[in-house]
């Protein structure tokens, strides 16, 4: 089974703050995403990855970077946390072709910034 | 308007019923299209893909209309473990995006 291992289930951080949210999948998947999910907005994709070292904007990157170094793991990185980034983070990985395969979501991280 | 929407619901039904969300998307290069399912505080889960000709698993109905651009999920025999919202997701021609709507929610009581 699958297993997308997000580090932190609750974190609080304070505005200005740089955090970082890991992410590992343990299934050898191409592709891995970040989405944050907020009321009445559904998922937003924040970056995605073809494989090590790729990267690729999503919908709403700004304020967000992020870094593939090894395939199993994506991280994201929020380089001066302000409270418009309070949400849940989603990260998920899949084999290819997003069209043809699930994505497999961790359990998210809810970030919370005062 | 946004790309993929949903009714956000709740739909309440009794255990036994037969209940039907529809979802319309806006981009006609929309090419796959999916149900997901997500439990309250939990991660999406794909349910079921959704084809051209439709198609079933178990309880569970999915049905394309691609000339007016909108899916359904048709669920039968309603259980309690049903209560959930459910994601309609869009895969747009040629990319690696997925679009998600907001979601349906629905609750089913005894």
């Amino acid at each position: 089974d699958v297993k997308v291992t997000q580090s932190s289930r609750y974190l609080v951080k304070r505005t200005g703050e740089k955090v970082f949210l890991e992410c590992v999948q343990d299934m050898d998947h191409e592709n891995m995403f970040w989405y944050r999910q907020d009321p009445g907005l559904g998922l937003r994709l924040i970056y995605f990855s073809y494989d090590v070292k790729m990267k690729e904007k999503g919908d709403i990157p700004e304020g967000y970077s992020v870094s593939r170094e090894k395939k199993e793991r994506f991280s994201l990185i929020l380089e001066s946390a302000s409270t418009n980034q309070t949400s849940m983070y989603l990260c998920a990985s899949s084999p290819v072709g997003v069209g043809n395969s699930p994505l497999h979501f961790g359990n998210g991280t809810r970030l919370t910034v005062t | 308007r946004k790309e993929v929407e949903q009714d956000p619901g709740p739909f309440n039904v009794p255990e036994g019923a037969t209940v039907a969300f529809n979802c319309t998307y806006s981009n006609s290069a929309s090419q796959s299209f999916f149900w997901y399912r997500q439990d309250c505080r939990k991660e999406p889960k794909l349910l079921m893909s959704v084809y051209s000709s439709g198609n079933e698993d178990g309880r569970f109905t999915a049905q394309l209309n691609r000339a007016s651009q909108y899916i359904s999920l048709l669920i039968r025999d309603s259980k309690l473990s049903d209560s959930a919202t459910y994601l309609c997701v869009v895969n747009i021609y040629n990319t690696d995006k997925l679009i998600f709507g907001t979601g349906t929610r629905l609750q089913v009581f005894p």
